[in-house]
């Protein structure tokens, strides 16, 4: 069964470019979630996604907005990139159903310069 | 303000030994407690879960334990293994959130030989 997927793997952008990445999950299931990692703040929340609908968001600026589609595949996207975006950008999957636990990808380190 | 802590930073122990890792949490609301395994540059790696209607799971050389009473939980890992020198994170849940896996800053295990 294959895992979490994401691509890129590494990306080096400059301020004020955008950037997407891509996540495609574990097969079957339908809750894409997504969090970014800094040695300062640890992981965070940045928002999921079920059957195409945001069901959730944390605490960051409307510079981080996702999407997700018909196959469950989600993309999170970075406009306006700031130095301090510089991060490993981590997506899990689940069935979608509380309690069910979450499956990570390897993730996409994102450096901005 | 931190809802899920993990008070130590870093734990080395003899191989052979026992690991116990311990974390706390503030928010009553959380009912699915998880331990997950990160090693630099990639996705952390699910452990083992529990929900709050039990005290004890145990799987392998992996149990977790939970005081509600407390609000606190724990991971001991027996015996502990070189290979499981790694960071170790802690993360909880609350029905209706969503997709938003509340993670403490974790803590650095280092498996001694």
């Amino acid at each position: 069964k294959a895992g979490v997927t994401q691509t890129p793997r590494y990306l080096i952008k400059t301020r004020g470019q955008q950037v997407t990445l891509s996540c495609s999950p574990i097969s079957g299931h339908r809750s894409v979630s997504w969090y970014q990692q800094t040695p300062g703040q640890g992981l965070q929340f940045l928002f999921e996604y079920f059957s195409e609908t945001q069901r959730n968001k944390g605490n960051f600026p409307g510079r981080f907005s996702g999407r997700q589609f018909s196959n469950s595949r989600s993309e999170m996207n970075v406009s306006t990139l700031e130095l301090g975006d510089s991060a490993l950008y981590l997506c899990a999957s689940s069935p979608g159903q509380h309690p069910y636990g979450y499956t990570f990808g390897s993730g996409t380190r994102l450096t901005v310069v | 303000d931190q809802q899920v802590k993990q008070n130590s930073p870093s734990l080395s122990v003899q191989e052979g030994r026992i690991s116990i890792l311990n974390c706390d949490y503030t928010n009553s609301m959380f009912d699915y407690f998880l331990w997950y395994k990160k090693y630099p540059a990639e996705g952390p790696t699910f452990l083992i879960s529990i929900s709050s209607i039990k005290d004890k799971n145990e799987d392998g050389r992996f149990t977790v334990f939970l005081n509600k009473s407390a609000k606190h939980l724990s991971l001991h890992i027996v015996p502990s293994q070189p290979g499981d020198s790694a960071v170790y994170f802690c993360a909880a849940s609350a029905r209706g959130s969503q997709g938003n896996l509340i993670f403490g800053k974790g803590t650095k295990l280092s498996v001694k030989p």
